[in-house]
């Protein structure tokens, strides 16, 4: 079945520093791509998406773009700041998004001054 | 954006007692809504789908005479964890569709159960 893995966490950095949190799938169609952030105390966010090979999406600095040869949908950010501590989540949907999410287990990032 | 709420945001009950999780959407109306489990450090899990006025729809595994699922209004979906054992205890999440917009699931906060 399909299925998102993304590299373990803690991830930590110091501000201004580059970050990729590396994600790839495995899905039997064409399926769009997420990624959502979840700030402590609070619910999933969407950050960005993407719905076809190529595509890229972008959202408060961070991008990720659609790999369909690698399988892979890898988050960016040129330089994090402290508010960018959250777990990320990497997510997939045979549907758009309007129905089953698949999720990775989830990347804590850590940024300090 | 659009807001979910969950309640309580932490639980913890006996062995053998039920314990219901309430999933609202505050500022829009979802006909569907969606309750997930997550293991620690693992992924967030899809039990099942809420749909309005219907029954819902649960994923392989999922024990439907155990996590009953309710979604009487637009607004609002629950959970109830029936003779709970310490394996339920774990962290419920709801997101709610927002179908205007784009067909964006909205999160909420997630509700944390501990059955001792």
């Amino acid at each position: 079945g399909d299925s998102v893995t993304q590299m373990e966490g803690p991830v930590t950095l110091s501000e201004e520093a580059f970050l990729t949190i590396n994600c790839t799938y495995t899905a039997t169609g064409y399926p769009s791509l997420f990624w959502y952030v979840q700030y402590p105390g609070e619910g999933l966010q969407l950050l960005l998406k993407a719905t076809k090979a190529d595509d890229k999406g972008s959202n408060k600095g961070f991008e990720a773009t659609y790999r369909k040869e690698t399988t892979s949908f890898h988050l960016e950010k040129g330089s994090v700041q402290v508010s960018d501590s959250a777990v990320y989540f990497c997510a997939l949907s045979e549907t758009g998004g309007y129905n089953k999410l698949i999720f990775g287990a989830g990347t804590r990032l850590a940024v300090h001054p | 954006g659009a807001v979910v709420s969950q309640h309580p945001s932490r639980v913890i009950c006996k062995s053998g007692t039920s314990v219901k999780i309430e999933c609202r959407s505050l500022d829009f109306q979802a006909t569907t809504m969606f309750w997930y489990r997550q293991f620690p450090k693992q992924s967030l899990m899809l039990m099942a789908t809420s749909n309005e006025g219907s029954k819902a729809t649960y994923e392989q595994g999922v024990e439907k005479d155990k996590f009953l699922i309710n979604h009487a209004s637009l607004t609002l979906s629950t959970l109830t964890v029936t003779s709970a054992h310490p394996e339920d205890s774990s962290f419920y999440i709801c997101s709610a569709l927002e179908s205007l917009g784009g067909y964006e699931q909205y999160f909420g906060p997630g509700t944390r159960l501990t059955v001792t």
